[in-house]
């Protein structure tokens, strides 16, 4: 059973850096050549929105709305997965998921993390 | 790149059939068959339903179907049950190599 766990500051500053960790267990992140890993987020009272995905290669690929921002990155000894995302507004506040990919699906999610964007 | 589109909310009665549509463009729903389906329980991890527009994952129970026509995804929810109340989303693989979602349609069952 894969577990996917989420972490990182629950406030966030408008204007800065947003960064979150991702600590999966129960799989390697290097162990399937087709599998990425993904982030989605949640606004509160909205739905889901794909933020981009990564390869343990290194891969990457993002959601063009927020491509300019976003950046993902992977630690393959230590099994970890970062979101980065820069010049963060109010309207970056969610419920942020990482969830394992293989063949145009997720199969496992985190519970999600709750980044508040507020000064 | 815009969203798939979904109703806001679905209701049926226990034992009763419902069905949730997700409208997308030939870039994704009509052009991929990588249409997939999650129900998400709030507080919880989304849970995946439904892949490559009618298949089940391992686990999942039969009274969960999906189909597709032109651009337009469908879940089918059959004899629903009380835990079934949930969210569910529909997302696409799109032409542009991204993921799309849908807006999520509210299940209640009275």
């Amino acid at each position: 059973q894969v577990q996917l766990q989420e972490s990182g500051p629950g406030l966030v500053r408008p204007s800065g850096p947003l960064s979150l960790t991702c600590d999966v267990s129960g799989a390697s992140i290097s162990s399937h050549s087709g599998r990425w890993w993904s982030w989605v987020r949640q606004p509160p009272g909205k739905g889901l929105e794909w933020i981009g995905e990564i390869h343990h290669n290194g891969s990457t690929v993002y959601n063009p709305s927020l491509e300019s921002r976003v950046s993902m990155s992977v630690d393959k000894s230590k099994n970890q997965l970062f979101l980065k995302l820069t010049s963060v507004t109010a309207a970056d506040t969610a419920v942020y998921y990482c969830a394992r990919g293989e063949s145009f699906k997720w199969d496992d999610w985190g519970q999600g993390t709750l980044v508040l964007v507020s000064s | 790149q815009s969203a798939l589109t979904q109703p806001a909310s679905v209701t049926g009665s226990p034992g009763q059939s419902i069905t949730i549509s997700c409208n997308g463009t030939s870039s994704d729903v009509g052009g991929y068959n990588y249409v997939s389906w999650y129900q998400h329980h709030p507080g919880k991890a989304p849970q995946l339903k439904i892949y490559e527009v009618s298949n089940r994952p391992s686990g999942v129970s039969d009274r969960f179907s999906g189909s597709k026509s032109g651009n337009t995804a469908s879940l089918t929810i059959s004899g629903l049950q009380a835990e079934d109340e949930a969210d569910y989303y529909c997302s696409s693989y799109t032409s542009s190599s991204t993921y799309v979602f849908g807006p999520g349609t509210r299940v209640t069952v009275l």
